[in-house]
């Protein structure tokens, strides 16, 4: 069946880094342009950074630009977020989504604490 | 950014009765292509988002007929036409014709 599994979450402390790893199946994952979305703690949804089926395109929300890096290995049917630089308002449940987010993950858990 | 804005934030609704939410964007999210690309969601208790509605108006594989998506432009309606306890959960209106995609506030609905 179609699945999206975020992985990669974790306890960091300010300043320091992570790297999300989102592992589709059961469909063509080069053929859709691929979300990670986030949700802090008691509060609403906040898109992150958005790519582009081949890679090509790339955006990212103000709140993560120039620290976070999306990117894709449509051989091994994975989405990557690297997190640099993380601050305590990054702390949230990440997800990953398919195109306009017909098909999401479970979510992975970050929080940025010292 | 196009800021986008619910009403009500919350509802409470009798199992039965119908229920309807606002959705405004702050720009018009009908596009040269001539798709209008406002989504919602819900997103139930301790669960991931789930898509109910794209392009302002047609249903999710899965759906039930009873949810409903309507408007234009900058004005958008979700429409329940009788809650059920499944319903329950915080209800997201997105743009996507942005690619700095954003997010209603959400809306609560709870079960009286």
């Amino acid at each position: 069946q179609v699945q999206l599994v975020e992985s990669g979450g974790g306890l960091v402390k300010p300043g320091g880094s992570l790297r999300l790893s989102c592992a589709a199946s059961g469909f063509t994952f080069s053929d859709y342009y691929m979300s990670w979305i986030r949700q802090a703690p008691g509060k609403g949804l906040e898109w992150v950074s958005y790519i582009s089926s081949s890679g090509s395109t790339i955006y990212y929300a103000d709140s993560v630009k120039g620290r976070f890096t999306i990117s894709r290995d449509n051989a091994k049917n994975s989405l990557y977020l690297q997190m640099n630089s993380l601050r305590a308002e990054d702390t949230a449940v990440y997800y990953c989504a398919r195109g306009v987010g017909d098909v999401w993950g479970q979510g992975t858990t970050v929080t940025v604490s010292s | 950014d196009i800021v986008m804005t619910q009403t009500p934030l919350s509802l409470s609704v009798t199992p039965g009765q119908p229920a309807s939410i606002s959705c405004k964007s702050s720009q018009s999210l009908l596009h040269s292509d001539g798709k209008t690309y406002l989504y919602w969601y819900l997103q139930k208790p301790g669960q991931s988002p789930q898509l109910l509605i794209y392009e302002v108006s047609s249903r999710f594989s899965g759906v039930p007929d009873r949810f409903s998506g309507s408007g234009s432009g900058t004005d958008f309606t979700l429409k329940i036409s009788r809650v059920e306890a499944e319903d329950v959960g915080v209800y997201y209106c997105m743009q996507g014709i942005h690619l700095s995609i954003t997010f209603g506030q959400g809306t609560r609905l709870e079960i009286k």
